[in-house]
């Protein structure tokens, strides 16, 4: 299964643009690329996914590489509650779409 | 719609017992997952199923079984709990690759 590395942490301020970057080198053709991010003592939540061009939804917006090697997840304004651990996944369309969590970005916002 | 459901949200298991977590989804989604997630690390796939009557092994099986008899329902059978196995679990649900979706989690402990 293709592997995906962010960094550990990350900090913004409030009302600023945040830009969580990911890393998945070994990507397949059939790869779709999924954002997550999870508050505590909560499931992970579904933030955005696409497959090969950029994306936009009403919480964020994914930037994919032209190689697709790596990918942007964009928060256009952070607020307190974006505050979470980020995780980005590869969906392997050949098994299933079973993927490999990473230990993702912890996202702190600071007022 | 309530999405997925698990059930417990808590259990204490002494050493040797054994139990069912279970998980049902309401969308008709035809895949399902199970995770588990340690302290402070990301999400490992325990087993999933592409439908009814299918499933397969995820990263982390040993200890664990499944089955999926219906569309809705993907419970999840622990046999002689271990201390290894104190963990939070989820159980996810997607159409296709879709968007995953999750249960709230069932925090186990094996004391």
């Amino acid at each position: 299964d293709a592997k995906t590395t962010q960094p550990n942490s990350m900090e913004s301020n409030e009302e600023e643009p945040v830009h969580l970057p990911c890393n998945h080198s070994t990507i397949s053709g059939t790869d779709y690329i999924h954002w997550y991010r999870q508050l505590p003592s909560q499931g992970p939540e579904y933030v955005i996914h696409g497959l090969t061009s950029n994306v936009n939804n009403r919480m964020a917006s994914l930037a994919i590489a032209e190689d697709r090697k790596s990918s942007t997840l964009i928060l256009h304004r952070a607020t307190l509650r974006d505050a979470a651990v980020y995780y980005c996944i590869l969906r392997d369309a050949p098994n299933a779409g079973k993927s490999t969590f990473g230990d993702g970005t912890t996202l702190t916002v600071k007022p | 719609n309530a999405g997925v459901t698990q059930t417990p949200k808590f259990r204490i298991l002494k050493i040797g017992q054994s139990m069912t977590l279970q998980c049902t989804q309401d969308m008709n989604h035809n895949y399902m997952y199970w995770y588990r997630q340690d302290p402070g690390m990301g999400l490992k796939l325990i087993y999933y199923s592409v439908g009814a009557g299918i499933t397969d092994k995820g990263e982390v099986p040993n200890g664990y079984n499944v089955s999926r008899s219906t569309t809705e329902d993907f419970p999840l059978r622990l046999e002689l709990a271990a201390p290894s196995q104190t963990s939070v679990y989820f159980c996810a649900s997607s159409r296709n690759l879709e968007k995953l979706f999750f249960g709230s989690g069932t925090q186990l402990s094996v004391l």
